[in-house]
């Protein structure tokens, strides 16, 4: 079944750490560009980052800049999101989602995440 | 950032009608316009790319139109699936912004 499931998300501390996880079935993550995107509890969707198929480029919504890293296991085809210094604003759903066509066409179910000391 | 701007933010609508929601880029994004549907709980799922294009297995009564930096996303014969949320998306630009959403209710 061609699909992508999160996992990793959870309660992180405020200037703590987490680190998510996208694995994907049925289709190769370094044939397509792929993204992480957010949505805090009742608001809307919120684009946090970006992969190039081939894995050297990235981008980064202001609001995570210099905090999130986004990457890739090639071996797992495992999208990851280390998301370092939280803060309360970061809590949210997270879903990665695959690019095609210059559209989002497949999400994950997305996985939470709540920061609160 | 580059803003999307939907409206309206929310409507009311009975089973049969038609419904018109619009969207407003900030500047041209010539025909880079995604449309997503979002039920409670569930990931979106994506409707239209590219302005008009109907992703595979979505029911003909979605259709979309516009170009540079107005669109609308039209679905005719509203069924009782069809109430939720729905977004705008322009991949023209970093950040990839989404429009503030459009909710459809049940009048």
């Amino acid at each position: 079944e061609v699909q992508l499931v999160e996992s990793g998300g959870g309660l992180g501390q405020p200037g703590g750490s987490l680190r998510l996880s996208c694995a994907a079935s049925g289709f190769t993550l370094s044939s397509h560009w792929m993204h992480w995107v957010r949505q805090g509890p009742g608001k809307g969707l919120v684009w946090v980052s970006r992969m190039s198929s081939d894995g050297y480029a990235t981008d980064y919504a202001d609001s995570v800049k210099g905090r999130f890293t986004i990457s890739r296991d090639n071996a797992k085809n495992t999208l990851l999101l280390q998301m370092n210094n939280l803060r309360p604003e970061d809590t949210a759903v997270y879903y990665c989602a695959r690019e095609k066509w210059n559209a989002f066409d497949m999400w994950g179910q997305g996985t939470m995440v709540t920061v609160s000391s | 950032d580059f803003q999307m701007t939907q409206s309206p933010s929310s409507l009311s609508a009975s089973v049969g009608d038609t419904v018109t929601i619009t969207c407003r880029a900030g500047q041209s994004i010539i025909t880079y316009l995604n449309w997503y549907q979002q039920k409670p709980g569930k990931a979106p799922k994506l409707l239209i790319y590219a302005v008009s294009s109907l992703q595979s297995g979505v029911p003909s009564r979605f259709s979309g139109s516009g170009s540079g930096t107005d669109f609308t996303l039209t679905i005719n014969s509203l069924q009782p699936e069809d109430f939720a949320t729905y977004y705008c998306q322009q991949t023209f630009y970093i950040p990839r912004t989404f429009g503030q959403g459009t909710k459809v209710e049940i009048k």
